[in-house]
């Protein structure tokens, strides 16, 4: 059964550096998020991707967060200057429509010290 | 601003008995509203999806009801097993990118 995939499974960086997570979504799905979740917290939604552009993004996603999809098969999350408040499980899904549920990967865990 | 509301507090039933979980929410017109599962550590699981004109949909032990005048749905757990222990989350539908709105989710932990 295909699945989303995400490298690293757990990052560890220094506060300031610049950190990117991986994800390799469904092969033929077509809409890309990202959420994060806090330690104990809910699931926050940081961003929607399709057609190479960013579709929506919230409060959370400043300039410090970018996305990218490089390839036909991966799709990024790049933080550039790490905060200690970035500490969180990120998680990378994907959707073959809008109206059918999301998939998820199993997470990234980021511990910014 | 939008609110999802979940009961906060674990859920423990006994094996066999029948799970309800409630979310509800505020200031939001979903077109329709997601139940997923999370395990700890894990990446949440799609279970079930109902749209804003059904009113109940149904998936094996699955059940999931939804009031947008009580602006309210329902997810139920029939027969429930010590593997169904887990946290389940609601998560509105909406956006330019149909991005998900979650609750904090509610734990179910099921006894033997």
């Amino acid at each position: 059964e295909p699945e989303v995939t995400q490298t690293p499974s757990h990052q560890v960086t220094q506060m300031g550096q610049e950190v990117i997570l991986r994800c390799v979504p469904i092969s033929n799905h077509l809409y890309f998020y990202w959420y994060r979740q806090i330690l104990g917290q809910k699931v926050e939604f940081l961003v929607s991707f399709y057609n190479n552009e960013i579709s929506e993004k919230s409060e959370i996603f400043d300039d410090q967060f970018s996305v990218e999809r490089p390839d036909g098969s991966n799709f990024t999350l790049k933080i550039r200057s790490t905060k200690l408040e970035d500490s969180a499980m990120y998680f990378c899904a994907s959707t073959g429509t809008l109206v059918n549920e999301q998939f998820f990967g199993p997470g990234t865990r980021l511990t910014v010290l | 601003s939008q609110k999802i509301e979940q009961n906060s507090e674990a859920l423990n039933i006994q094996e066999g008995k029948t799970a309800t979980l409630t979310c509800n929410y505020t200031n939001y017109s979903p077109a329709y509203l997601q139940w997923y599962r999370q395990d700890p550590g894990r990446g949440p699981v799609f279970l079930l999806l109902i749209r804003e004109n059904e009113k109940e949909k149904r998936k094996e032990r699955l059940k999931v009801t939804f009031d947008t005048t009580l602006k309210q749905s329902l997810f139920h757990i029939t027969a429930s097993q010590p593997a169904d222990s887990a946290t389940y989350l609601c998560a509105l539908v909406g956006g330019g990118g149909n991005k998900l709105t979650f609750g904090t989710g509610t734990q179910l932990k099921v006894e033997l």
